[in-house]
Order: C-alpha cells, then sequence, then structure tokens
C-alpha cells in the first residue's frame, strides 16, 4: 500500500531560521507529491507539488525537490517568518485507471516560529 | 470566487443518532472526497466520487455513508453505527484527469458527541 512518514513536532524555530521538514513515502506505482499548509481551524491550502522525478515544486519561500531515488519530499525555506507557523502535511497520490484517488497523508508537522 | 463550502461549522450527535455533514463546491470538479481528520493522526480517506452517481469507499468507510446526486453536492452522513465520530471533517475536490492535479479543501465540519 501508500504511506507518507514526516518528522514529528512540534518543530520551534527563531524567526529567520532555516527550515527542513521530512517526509518519506512508499507507493505502488509513481505517485504525484504534494505539501499542504494548515492554519488553526481552517481546511487544507495546497502549498507546492511535483507530479515527477527531479520536479521543484516551490511557493512562498518554501521548496521541495521529488527525489525518486531516495523516495523522499523533503520541505525547505531558508528563512522563516512567524506568520509560518501552521501544520504541514506532506501527501501523495497515485493515479488509478478511473482517475484521480484521494490522498494519502502524513500526520503533520506542527511548526511553530518565535519572533 | 470559486471554492468548498462546508455546512455546519460546529456540529453535536446525540447517542444513536444519524447526522449528515454538506458539502458543496462551484469549481466544476469531477471528483470529490471526504476525509477525517484526529489530532495527531493526519487525514484519513473516508469516501471519494470521481464522477455523479459513483462512488468509493476509502480507509475507513464503516459507519459512513455517501451520496452524490449532483456535481457540485457530496453530502456525508455519519450514522449511529459510527462508534467513535468526535473528529474534523474535511471536504475536497479535483479534476478527475489524474493524480497530478491538487486537490481543493474546504474549512471543515467539527462533529462531537453530545
Amino acid at each position: 500500500g501508500n504511506s507518507v512518514t514526516q518528522m514529528e513536532g512540534p518543530v520551534t524555530l527563531s524567526e529567520e531560521a532555516f527550515l527542513t521538514i521530512n517526509c518519506t513515502y512508499t507507493a505502488t506505482g509513481y505517485p504525484s507529491l504534494f505539501w499542504y499548509v494548515q492554519y488553526p481551524g481552517e481546511g487544507l491550502q495546497l502549498l507546492l507539488k511535483a507530479t515527477k522525478a527531479d520536479d521543484k515544486g516551490s511557493n512562498k519561500g518554501f521548496e521541495a525537490t521529488y527525489r525518486k531515488e531516495t523516495t523522499s519530499f523533503h520541505l525547505e525555506k531558508g528563512s522563516v517568518q512567524v506568520s509560518d507557523s501552521a501544520v504541514y502535511f506532506c501527501a501523495l497520490s497515485v493515479h488509478s485507471g478511473g482517475g484521480a484517488d484521494g490522498l494519502t497523508f502524513g500526520k503533520g508537522t506542527h511548526l511553530i516560529i518565535q519572533p | 470566487d470559486g471554492g468548498i463550502t462546508q455546512s455546519p461549522k460546529y456540529l453535536f450527535r446525540k447517542e444513536g443518532q444519524n447526522v449528515t455533514l454538506s458539502c458543496e463546491q462551484n469549481l466544476n470538479h469531477d471528483a470529490m472526497y471526504w476525509y477525517r481528520q484526529d489530532p495527531g493522526q493526519g487525514l484519513r480517506l473516508i469516501y471519494y466520487s470521481q464522477i455523479v452517481n459513483d462512488f468509493q469507499k476509502g480507509d475507513i468507510a464503516e459507519g459512513y455513508s455517501v451520496s452524490r446526486e449532483k456535481k457540485e453536492s457530496f453530502p456525508l452522513t455519519v450514522t449511529s453505527a459510527q462508534k467513535n465520530p468526535t473528529a474534523f471533517y474535511l471536504c475536497a475536490s479535483s479534476t478527475r484527469t489524474g493524480g497530478g492535479q491538487p486537490q481543493h479543501f474546504g474549512d471543515g465540519t467539527r462533529l462531537s458527541i453530545l
């Protein structure tokens, strides 16, 4: 089956620090990979995605590279801000013959940025 | 603006009662999904539908039911058979063209037991 493993939180950093949140996956087939962000009491927002090996997704200063050889999709940001405090989810989907199936999520990493 | 609307935002269920959570989208998406979120557990797929009048069970479908009579709507019923219904429920939608398409999420419904 499919699964996603991401580092447990909470992760606490000071403002302007470098961020890495690790994510590894197992999948039957060739997955597409996603990072979603969730702010308190809200739904999930797509942060970035990558659909094939060596693709780099980027958005709002965040980046992640699809590494097929290490089955990883680590999230990075060079300088975090207090407004980046949220829960981050790594997820994958594998396209079946019938169309778009559901996402498989990691458990989420709670990021706390201190001023 | 296009998006996904979930209602109500908060819902309370009595023992032995069925409750229905609403999900409506105006994104013209074919596929719709329901997820359950528990603290520290990530999101788990309950049901999904790739086209009107068709749906499939996800990983944790027991105690839940759905219908897809219209493209825009995908209501979820939490039945009395679901013994631990307290959770945050999220609805999502996407195009049907492949696994690389992102899902768009509503703001969720928080269900609690009275």
